[in-house]
């Protein structure tokens, strides 16, 4: 079956530093990826659409500066958390979708973010 | 704007009897809805996705069912196991969206108890 890989799984760093989360296809191409963030007994909150080769497509509240997406190519976008801060700490989830009709959506298993 | 709430948050069980889930939105009326599982620290993992113009699903031991009129969906899992514990979550596809930007509801943790 279609495989998200998300790398990496957990990560600690130090307020005002940046870190890049990495989400992968392995075995279908995907134009189009989702990331999502979820704090703590809440639901997953949709951040922003990654599209192949343009820009991506941020949700309302969403700093487009602080979260930069770049969807290098069909099987692979990063999320970049700049200057982090320890509200940003949280489980940040990516998927995507294969290109077969009514194929549902994969999501990879997620990167715990800590921030000290 | 579109509203999902899945009325229990928790849920507990005996092994073997059959769980119901909750779904219910406002303000919209998808094309269809999708079920989710989570496992503590992971990503959620596809189950059933169900249209608008079935009333009924069924996977193996699980059944979905989707009332327009009501705005609801019941996500049932019958002769249900300790592993079937996990939280449980409801989707729907964002109005306009092209079907894939999904907006979930919190879910229901679910535990069967041996």
């Amino acid at each position: 079956g279609a495989v998200v890989s998300q790398h990496p799984s957990r990560v600690i760093c130090k307020s005002g530093t940046s870190v890049k989360i990495e989400c992968r296809s392995l075995d279908f191409q995907a134009t189009t990826m989702f990331w999502y963030r979820q704090f703590p007994k809440q639901s997953l909150m949709l951040m922003a659409t990654s599209n192949e080769g343009s820009k991506a497509t941020y949700e309302q509240g969403v700093e487009k500066d602080k979260f930069l997406i770049n969807h290098a190519s069909l099987t692979l976008s990063t999320l970049t958390v700049t200057s982090a801060h320890p509200e940003d700490s949280s489980f940040y989830i990516c998927s995507a979708k294969p290109g077969v009709i009514n194929s549902p959506l994969h999501f990879g298993n997620g990167t715990r973010l800590t921030v000290t | 704007s579109q509203k999902i709430e899945q009325n229990s948050e928790a849920l507990n069980i005996q092994e073997g009897k059959t769980a119901t889930l909750t779904c219910n939105y406002t303000n919209y009326s998808p094309a269809y809805l999708q079920w989710y599982r989570q496992d503590p620290g992971r990503g959620p993992v596809f189950l059933l996705l169900i249209r608008e113009n079935e009333k009924e699903k069924r996977k193996e031991r699980l059944k979905v069912t989707f009332d327009t009129t009501l705005k609801q969906s019941l996500f049932h899992i019958t002769a249900s196991q300790p592993a079937d514990s996990a939280t449980y979550l409801c989707a729907l596809a964002r109005p306009g969206a092209g079907s894939y930007q999904l907006t979930f509801g919190k879910g229901t943790k679910l535990s069967v108890i041996p």
